[in-house]
Protein backbone atom coordinates (compact mmCIF):
# COMPACT_ATOMS: atom_id res chain seq x y z
CA UNK A 1 0.00 0.00 0.00
CA UNK A 2 1.31 3.11 -1.04
CA UNK A 3 2.72 5.58 1.58
CA UNK A 4 0.82 8.73 2.32
CA UNK A 5 3.49 11.88 1.77
CA UNK A 6 2.40 15.17 3.19
CA UNK A 7 2.51 18.24 1.96
CA UNK A 8 1.70 17.75 -1.85
CA UNK A 9 3.85 20.85 -2.34
CA UNK A 10 5.93 23.53 -0.43
CA UNK A 11 7.22 27.21 -1.48
CA UNK A 12 9.82 28.56 0.57
CA UNK A 13 12.45 30.93 -0.12
CA UNK A 14 16.16 30.37 0.43
CA UNK A 15 17.11 29.69 4.03
CA UNK A 16 13.63 28.49 5.40
CA UNK A 17 12.79 25.21 7.00
CA UNK A 18 10.58 22.71 5.88
CA UNK A 19 9.17 19.45 7.44
CA UNK A 20 8.13 16.79 4.74
CA UNK A 21 6.10 13.95 6.59
CA UNK A 22 5.21 10.30 4.93
CA UNK A 23 3.25 7.76 6.85
CA UNK A 24 2.04 3.92 6.40
CA UNK A 25 -1.26 2.05 7.51
CA UNK A 26 1.16 -1.34 7.04
CA UNK A 27 4.59 -2.30 9.24
CA UNK A 28 7.64 -0.83 7.92
CA UNK A 29 11.10 -2.22 7.85
CA UNK A 30 12.85 0.89 6.73
CA UNK A 31 12.10 4.01 4.98
CA UNK A 32 13.92 5.74 2.35
CA UNK A 33 14.52 9.03 1.28
CA UNK A 34 15.08 10.31 -2.47
CA UNK A 35 14.69 13.37 -4.21
CA UNK A 36 14.04 13.79 -7.91
CA UNK A 37 14.72 16.52 -10.45
CA UNK A 38 12.75 16.49 -13.13
CA UNK A 39 14.18 14.11 -15.91
CA UNK A 40 16.45 12.88 -13.78
CA UNK A 41 16.55 9.65 -11.49
CA UNK A 42 15.81 9.55 -8.02
CA UNK A 43 19.03 10.47 -5.59
CA UNK A 44 19.33 8.42 -2.59
CA UNK A 45 19.17 10.78 0.46
CA UNK A 46 19.29 8.34 3.74
CA UNK A 47 17.73 5.50 4.76
CA UNK A 48 15.81 4.85 8.48
CA UNK A 49 15.58 1.51 9.92
CA UNK A 50 12.74 0.07 12.47
CA UNK A 51 13.62 0.49 16.31
CA UNK A 52 13.09 4.55 15.60
CA UNK A 53 16.21 6.18 14.53
CA UNK A 54 17.07 9.74 13.47
CA UNK A 55 19.43 10.44 10.76
CA UNK A 56 21.24 13.44 9.51
CA UNK A 57 23.80 15.40 7.34
CA UNK A 58 24.33 18.98 7.87
CA UNK A 59 21.28 20.21 7.03
CA UNK A 60 18.94 17.35 5.88
CA UNK A 61 17.76 15.22 8.59
CA UNK A 62 14.84 12.74 9.22
CA UNK A 63 13.43 10.74 11.79
CA UNK A 64 11.41 7.48 11.88
CA UNK A 65 8.34 6.66 14.13
CA UNK A 66 7.91 2.88 14.24
CA UNK A 67 4.79 3.04 16.43
CA UNK A 68 3.51 5.43 14.14
CA UNK A 69 4.84 4.05 11.09
CA UNK A 70 5.69 7.77 10.58
CA UNK A 71 8.70 9.72 8.68
CA UNK A 72 9.90 12.87 8.46
CA UNK A 73 12.13 14.52 6.75
CA UNK A 74 13.80 17.80 7.91
CA UNK A 75 15.69 20.72 5.18
CA UNK A 76 16.87 23.65 7.47
CA UNK A 77 18.43 26.61 5.71
CA UNK A 78 17.24 25.47 2.40
CA UNK A 79 19.17 25.90 -0.66
CA UNK A 80 18.35 26.47 -4.16
CA UNK A 81 19.53 23.38 -4.72
CA UNK A 82 16.69 21.64 -2.54
CA UNK A 83 14.52 21.96 -4.96
CA UNK A 84 12.85 19.26 -6.61
CA UNK A 85 10.54 16.44 -5.31
CA UNK A 86 10.85 14.21 -2.41
CA UNK A 87 9.65 10.76 -2.41
CA UNK A 88 9.55 8.25 0.86
CA UNK A 89 10.05 4.69 -0.10
CA UNK A 90 9.15 2.30 1.94
CA UNK A 91 10.18 -1.45 2.49
CA UNK A 92 7.60 -4.42 4.34
CA UNK A 93 8.41 -5.65 7.46
CA UNK A 94 7.92 -9.57 5.18
CA UNK A 95 10.55 -11.11 7.32
CA UNK A 96 12.39 -12.27 4.03
CA UNK A 97 14.89 -10.88 2.08
CA UNK A 98 15.72 -7.41 -0.64
CA UNK A 99 12.41 -5.81 -0.90
CA UNK A 100 11.31 -3.35 -3.68
CA UNK A 101 10.27 -0.41 -2.31
CA UNK A 102 6.87 1.42 -2.49
CA UNK A 103 7.05 4.94 -3.23
CA UNK A 104 4.64 8.03 -1.75
CA UNK A 105 3.44 10.49 -4.27
CA UNK A 106 5.96 12.94 -3.61
CA UNK A 107 6.49 16.25 -2.34
CA UNK A 108 7.46 19.20 -4.71
CA UNK A 109 9.69 21.55 -2.93
CA UNK A 110 10.48 24.81 -4.06
CA UNK A 111 12.64 27.01 -3.13
CA UNK A 112 12.69 30.87 -4.64
CA UNK A 113 15.54 33.29 -4.13
CA UNK B 1 30.97 4.32 -6.08
CA UNK B 2 28.07 2.98 -6.17
CA UNK B 3 27.28 3.48 -9.93
CA UNK B 4 24.06 2.42 -11.58
CA UNK B 5 24.03 2.76 -15.80
CA UNK B 6 21.27 1.90 -17.97
CA UNK B 7 21.15 1.60 -21.97
CA UNK B 8 19.68 3.56 -23.96
CA UNK B 9 18.26 6.71 -22.52
CA UNK B 10 16.18 7.35 -24.56
CA UNK B 11 14.26 5.48 -27.03
CA UNK B 12 11.44 5.39 -29.63
CA UNK B 13 9.81 2.87 -31.83
CA UNK B 14 6.86 1.86 -33.37
CA UNK B 15 3.83 -0.21 -31.80
CA UNK B 16 4.70 -3.32 -31.72
CA UNK B 17 8.22 -4.04 -31.59
CA UNK B 18 10.36 -5.44 -28.57
CA UNK B 19 12.85 -3.00 -26.81
CA UNK B 20 15.19 -4.16 -24.02
CA UNK B 21 16.25 -1.85 -21.95
CA UNK B 22 19.84 -2.69 -19.95
CA UNK B 23 20.80 -1.80 -16.52
CA UNK B 24 24.52 -2.31 -15.26
CA UNK B 25 25.98 -1.82 -11.29
CA UNK B 26 29.49 -0.78 -12.76
CA UNK B 27 31.58 -0.80 -9.73
CA UNK B 28 29.56 -3.08 -7.76
CA UNK B 29 28.11 -6.39 -7.47
CA UNK B 30 24.36 -6.45 -6.99
CA UNK B 31 22.50 -9.36 -6.24
CA UNK B 32 19.08 -7.47 -6.42
CA UNK B 33 18.27 -5.60 -9.07
CA UNK B 34 15.01 -3.57 -9.03
CA UNK B 35 12.73 -2.70 -11.73
CA UNK B 36 10.01 0.47 -11.49
CA UNK B 37 7.99 2.91 -14.05
CA UNK B 38 7.39 6.11 -13.42
CA UNK B 39 4.73 7.85 -15.95
CA UNK B 40 4.77 11.91 -15.82
CA UNK B 41 4.33 13.74 -12.77
CA UNK B 42 3.83 10.47 -10.84
CA UNK B 43 5.18 8.50 -8.58
CA UNK B 44 7.59 5.40 -9.37
CA UNK B 45 5.95 2.27 -9.43
CA UNK B 46 7.62 -1.29 -8.63
CA UNK B 47 7.36 -3.30 -11.37
CA UNK B 48 9.61 -6.40 -10.21
CA UNK B 49 12.41 -7.99 -8.29
CA UNK B 50 15.22 -9.32 -10.12
CA UNK B 51 17.60 -11.96 -8.09
CA UNK B 52 20.93 -13.37 -9.93
CA UNK B 53 20.35 -16.39 -11.42
CA UNK B 54 16.62 -16.69 -10.33
CA UNK B 55 13.50 -16.03 -11.98
CA UNK B 56 11.89 -12.52 -11.12
CA UNK B 57 8.84 -11.39 -9.04
CA UNK B 58 6.35 -9.79 -10.38
CA UNK B 59 3.94 -6.95 -8.42
CA UNK B 60 0.21 -7.61 -8.95
CA UNK B 61 -1.12 -6.33 -12.43
CA UNK B 62 2.35 -6.51 -13.91
CA UNK B 63 2.25 -8.80 -17.22
CA UNK B 64 5.61 -11.31 -16.97
CA UNK B 65 4.85 -12.05 -20.98
CA UNK B 66 5.05 -8.38 -21.79
CA UNK B 67 7.86 -7.54 -19.42
CA UNK B 68 10.47 -9.60 -19.71
CA UNK B 69 13.44 -9.30 -17.09
CA UNK B 70 16.75 -11.16 -17.59
CA UNK B 71 19.46 -11.40 -14.30
CA UNK B 72 21.83 -12.67 -16.35
CA UNK B 73 24.74 -12.13 -14.16
CA UNK B 74 25.58 -9.83 -10.86
CA UNK B 75 26.23 -6.85 -12.51
CA UNK B 76 23.43 -7.16 -15.75
CA UNK B 77 19.71 -6.71 -15.64
CA UNK B 78 17.48 -6.12 -18.71
CA UNK B 79 14.18 -5.42 -18.82
CA UNK B 80 12.48 -6.42 -22.26
CA UNK B 81 9.14 -4.84 -23.39
CA UNK B 82 7.78 -6.98 -26.01
CA UNK B 83 4.88 -6.14 -28.38
CA UNK B 84 5.17 -2.17 -27.59
CA UNK B 85 2.10 -0.42 -27.32
CA UNK B 86 1.95 3.53 -26.86
CA UNK B 87 0.46 2.90 -23.59
CA UNK B 88 3.70 1.36 -22.39
CA UNK B 89 5.88 4.90 -23.10
CA UNK B 90 7.02 6.11 -19.53
CA UNK B 91 9.91 6.11 -17.91
CA UNK B 92 11.64 3.11 -16.49
CA UNK B 93 13.93 2.79 -14.09
CA UNK B 94 16.01 0.55 -12.34
CA UNK B 95 18.15 0.28 -9.04
CA UNK B 96 20.75 -2.10 -7.89
CA UNK B 97 21.16 -3.06 -4.15
CA UNK B 98 24.19 -5.23 -2.33
CA UNK B 99 21.20 -6.62 -0.42
CA UNK B 100 21.30 -10.31 0.09
CA UNK B 101 18.57 -12.93 0.27
CA UNK B 102 18.50 -12.68 3.76
CA UNK B 103 19.35 -9.24 4.44
CA UNK B 104 17.57 -5.99 3.01
CA UNK B 105 17.22 -1.93 3.72
CA UNK B 106 19.88 -1.85 1.77
CA UNK B 107 20.36 1.40 -0.51
CA UNK B 108 18.88 0.78 -2.88
CA UNK B 109 20.60 2.96 -5.78
CA UNK B 110 19.24 4.22 -9.07
CA UNK B 111 19.96 3.99 -12.64
CA UNK B 112 19.63 7.26 -14.79
CA UNK B 113 16.46 5.94 -15.90
CA UNK B 114 15.12 4.82 -20.06
CA UNK B 115 12.19 7.14 -21.52
CA UNK B 116 10.40 5.06 -23.52
CA UNK B 117 8.28 6.65 -26.70
CA UNK B 118 5.96 4.03 -28.44
CA UNK B 119 4.48 5.92 -31.55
Amino acid sequence: QQPVQSPQAVILREGEDAVINCSSSKALYSVHWYRQKHGEAPVFLMILLKGGEQKGHEKISASFNEKKQQSSLYLTASQLSYSGTYFCGTERDSGGGADGLTFGKGTHLIIQP
Amino acid sequence: GAVVSQHPSRVICKSGTSVKIECRSLDFQATTMFWYRQFPKKSLMLMATSNEGSKATYEQGVEKDKFLINHASLTLSTLTVTSAHPEDSSFYICSATVGTFLSHADTQYFGPGTRLTVL
